[in-house]
């Protein structure tokens, strides 16, 4: 059965400070491992990662896979308040193309 | 373009009841999903169609959860009857697809997500 872990589950920082949120997963057949960001509302799309090595990155956020070791990690640097939010890891096989979650990370960035 | 809709947002019903949910996806995303997230977990996929078919419904209670998508386009989620451990935001979301990997397929747009409470 696939599995995601996340850790830690919880992460109190000030801003200003850099986090590292980790995911490590356990699929059958590996399609791709996505991250999410996840306020009030509805998970929304941060980045999609298929190859090892090469980092995504969108402002102060970057994301980078390592499949040899099943893992990525998801960097914030330079983190604000509006960063407070849970981070879901999900991994897709290629058999029945369904999504798996993980617990989530919940952030909190104090002012 | 529009996002994921889904109705109603927030329902409140007692143990025993019968309930249901509606979600519209992005037009032209041939896949959908239904997840249950309770408080403090990740989404869990209780069922994914694609066009009208089913694709993965195994994790679905099928007991006292079904799902239809008849025209492949809307999808409504019933519970009946409802028990108290089936309180939590059930989120739809909609995806292209495709065999080749892509974000333009791997990505899931989600809806507001419906929050149910059961006393």
């Amino acid at each position: 059965e696939d599995k995601v872990v996340q850790s830690p589950l919880s992460l109190v920082v000030h801003e200003g400070d850099t986090v590292t949120l980790n995911c490590s997963y356990e699929v059958t057949n590996f399609r791709s491992l996505l991250w999410y960001k996840q306020e009030k509302k509805a998970p929304t799309f941060l980045f999609m990662l298929t190859s090892s090595g090469i980092e995504k990155k969108s402002g102060r956020l970057s994301s980078i896979l390592d499949k040899k070791e099943l893992f990525s990690i998801l960097n914030i640097t330079a983190t604000q308040t509006g960063d407070s939010a849970v981070y879901l890891c999900a991994v897709r096989d290629n058999y029945g193309q369904n999504f798996v979650f993980g617990p989530g990370t919940r952030l909190s960035v104090l002012p | 373009e529009a996002g994921v809709a889904q109705s109603p947002r927030y329902k409140i019903i007692e143990k025993r009841q019968s309930v249901a949910f509606w979600c519209n996806p992005i037009s032209g995303h041939a896949t959908l999903y239904w997840y249950q997230q309770i408080l403090g977990q990740g989404p869990k996929l209780l069922i994914q169609f694609q066009n009208n078919g089913v694709v993965d419904d195994s994790q679905l209670p099928k007991d006292r959860f079904s799902a239809e998508r008849l025209k492949g386009v809307d999808s409504t989620l019933k519970i009946q009857p409802a028990k108290l451990e089936d309180s939590a935001v059930y989120l739809c979301a909609s995806s292209h697809t495709g065999t080749t990997r892509s974000v333009w397929t791997d990505t899931q747009y989600f809806g507001p997500g419906t929050r149910l409470t059961v006393l």
